[in-house]
């Protein structure tokens, strides 16, 4: 089975607008984190942001919030006020504690923002 | 200046050839890590390690080997590369401790590799 969902192979967001990228997870260890990565069509691996499992607020970092529903097993992305720059493909991942470093990825979302 | 840097940024190489993939960071953190991210596929996880004496095996660590020569460098090796090692390949760091749950990664800019 899939730890790391994300059902939206592709999505599009006119600027300015809000976008939320989806993820769901699965895992039975108590302690884990989420992770939220950003790779351009250039290739780079930009990390955005991190959420503990144990963290009782949503992460944020400027425009990015993580929409962190535990019961749910989802950790969705949140971009507010989208721009150009902003497209790119996402990558919802999952480390879980109990285990070594290794993270479990989804197989992303690439999103397009329209001008 | 970039926090962590990569060498070389693009390399061909030939079956058989060894070749050092090199990395170093200003950040001053303790932990670096090399992943392997093939086409459309997130990121595997080659080694790790949480200070110069300390360096572990990843999911994917065969045919691999590492040397954190200093905190600020840790250099992936393929001992005898074969093209099924062709892949864009990271270095990163993490500013995480094991009492502090906030994190924050800086990823190099890669190295594509294609081993003929």
């Amino acid at each position: 089975a899939q730890k790391i969902t994300q059902t939206q192979p592709g999505m599009f967001v006119q600027e300015k607008e809000a976008v939320t990228l989806d993820c769901t997870y699965d895992t039975s260890d108590p302690s884990y984190g989420l992770f939220w990565y950003k790779q351009p069509s250039s290739g780079e691996m930009i990390f955005l942001i991190y959420q503990g499992s144990y963290d009782q607020q949503n992460a944020t970092e400027g425009r990015y919030s993580l929409n962190f529903q535990k019961a749910r097993k989802s950790a969705n992305l949140v971009i507010s006020a989208s721009q150009l720059g902003d497209s790119a493909m996402y990558f919802c991942a999952m480390r879980e504690e109990g285990g070594s470093e290794k993270l479990v990825f989804g197989k992303g979302t690439k999103l397009t923002v329209n001008p | 200046d970039a926090d962590v840097t990569q060498t070389p940024r693009n390399r061909i190489t030939k079956t058989g050839k060894r070749i050092m993939l090199e990395c170093s960071q200003t950040k001053g953190h303790d932990r670096m890590y090399w992943y392997r991210q093939d086409p459309g596929l997130g990121l595997r996880l080659i080694y790790y390690s949480f200070d110069v004496k300390d360096i572990n095996k990843g999911e994917i660590s065969d045919g691999y080997s590492v040397s954190r020569q200093a905190q600020a460098k840790f250099s992936l090796s393929l001992e005898s590369a074969i093209p099924n090692q062709t892949a864009l390949y990271f270095c990163a760091t993490s500013d995480r401790t094991y009492s502090d749950s906030q994190e924050t990664q800086y990823f190099g800019p890669g190295t594509r590799l294609l081993v003929l």
